[in-house]
This record gives structure tokens, C-alpha cells and sequence, in this order.
């Protein structure tokens, strides 16, 4: 088995700041995702890469950026962070893209702007 | 626009086998069927998957309909451990299979 880890569990920043969560696997997976989870609400897709160096827009990129640095890893930035922000962020990983490779999730990390 | 519709919320006691139901019927023969739990202040837990067969695994029996428009995922002898958020999502192939569409799920509660 492996494990998605993500830095750091809980994010307060101030508004207008420039906020970096990590996410780590060891799964050595190809493909890795970053979602946002709102209160009683599903997932949204922020960004997603298939391999290294990969980027893939989701719905919601807009004031966010994201950057696979190495195959293990992949962190996302929130440009300005805004109060309507506050939510659950997720990262997961799979093996790849069809639809018999498994997506693994992180706890999350929770974002709080003041 | 969620794929799924599962019933809000379930109850049951320790040790019972609870049935959980999704019914998928627009389902795309690419798409599997993916079950997810998931607790508050965690992230969504891996449970099973399938395609068309039924499938299992140390966590859970997935029974899958044979015209696959419907699934039920069958949690033997739960314990307190077991309650949570149980999530049936659709994902298919291709670059917008990145899309998980994560509806309410039913929330299961196990008394003991």
C-alpha cells in the first residue's frame, strides 16, 4: 500500500496572501489531483496532472496555480486568498486515467482566511 | 448534475450486514462504479469498485445489476467504525474522468 500526505493539515492566512499546500505520494502514481471540498457540498476539480511537469485545468482554476514538481509530488497555491475560500482541499493520486485506475485521497487541508 | 441517487441516511446496529443502494441508470458502458466512505475532517476513503461483476474485498461485497443500472454495496457485521458518508460515484476514461461527481451519499449510522 501507500500513503498521500498533505502539508499542512490546517492553512490560515490573511486576505490577499499567497497561500502553498503540498501533497506527497508514495504510491508511485503517475496521475495526481487537486479538489476543493465546501461544507456539505461534492468535489470540484481544481487542477490535475498526468505525469511530471504535466498541467490540466479543472472548473475551478481560476486564482489558483499548481506545479508538479517531481513525479511524488504536487502543491497548489491560492494567488489571493479570499474569505469565500474557506474549504477542504484535497489531493489524490492513481495509477492513471482510465476508469479502472483507483483514485486515493489525502485527509485534507483545511484553508482558513481572516 | 449527480449520475447517482442514493437514499440520505441509513441505520443499523453493531454487528448487522447493511445494504446500501445506488441507482446509476444512465450509467456509460466505460463508466465504473466507485464506492467511497468518508468521516468528518478526513478525506474520502477508497472502498471497492467494479465494472460489471460483483466484487470483493476485506471492507465490502459490491452486487452489481446485471443491466448495471443499479449496485448495492453490502458492509457485513458493521461495527461503530463503519459509520460514516458512503459515496457511489460514476468515472469513465478520458481527461474528464478527473471529474468526480461526489453527491450527498448516505450517511450510515451504527448504533450498539
Amino acid at each position: 500500500g501507500g500513503i498521500i500526505t498533505q502539508t499542512p493539515k490546517f492553512l490560515i492566512g490573511q486576505e490577499g496572501q499567497k497561500l502553498t499546500l503540498k501533497c506527497q505520494q508514495n504510491f508511485n502514481h503517475d496521475t495526481m489531483y487537486w479538489y476543493r471540498q465546501d461544507s456539505g457540498k461534492g468535489l470540484r476539480l481544481i487542477y490535475y496532472s498526468i505525469t511530471e511537469n504535466d498541467l490540466q485545468k479543472g472548473d475551478l482554476s481560476e486564482g489558483y496555480d499548481a506545479s508538479r514538481e517531481k513525479k511524488s509530488s504536487f502543491s497548489l497555491t491560492v494567488t489571493s486568498a479570499q474569505k469565500n475560500e474557506m474549504a477542504v482541499f484535497l489531493c489524490a493520486s492513481s495509477m492513471g486515467q482510465f476508469s479502472g485506475n483507483t483514485l486515493y485521497f489525502g485527509e485534507g487541508s483545511r484553508l482558513i482566511v481572516v | 448534475d449527480a449520475k447517482t441517487t442514493q437514499p440520505d441516511s441509513m441505520e443499523s446496529t453493531e454487528g448487522e450486514t447493511v445494504h446500501l443502494p445506488c441507482s446509476h441508470a444512465t450509467i456509460s458502458g466505460n463508466e465504473y462504479i466507485y464506492w467511497y466512505r468518508q468521516v468528518p475532517l478526513q478525506g474520502p476513503e477508497y472502498v471497492t469498485h467494479g465494472l460489471q461483476q460483483n466484487t470483493t474485498n476485506s471492507m465490502a461485497f459490491l452486487a452489481i445489476a446485471s443491466d448495471r443500472k443499479s449496485s448495492t454495496l453490502i458492509l457485513p457485521h458493521v461495527s461503530l467504525r463503519d459509520a460514516a458518508v458512503y459515496h457511489c460515484i460514476l468515472r469513465g476514461s478520458g481527461g474528464s474522468n478527473a471529474k468526480l461527481t461526489f453527491g450527498k451519499g448516505t450517511k450510515l449510522s451504527v448504533k450498539s
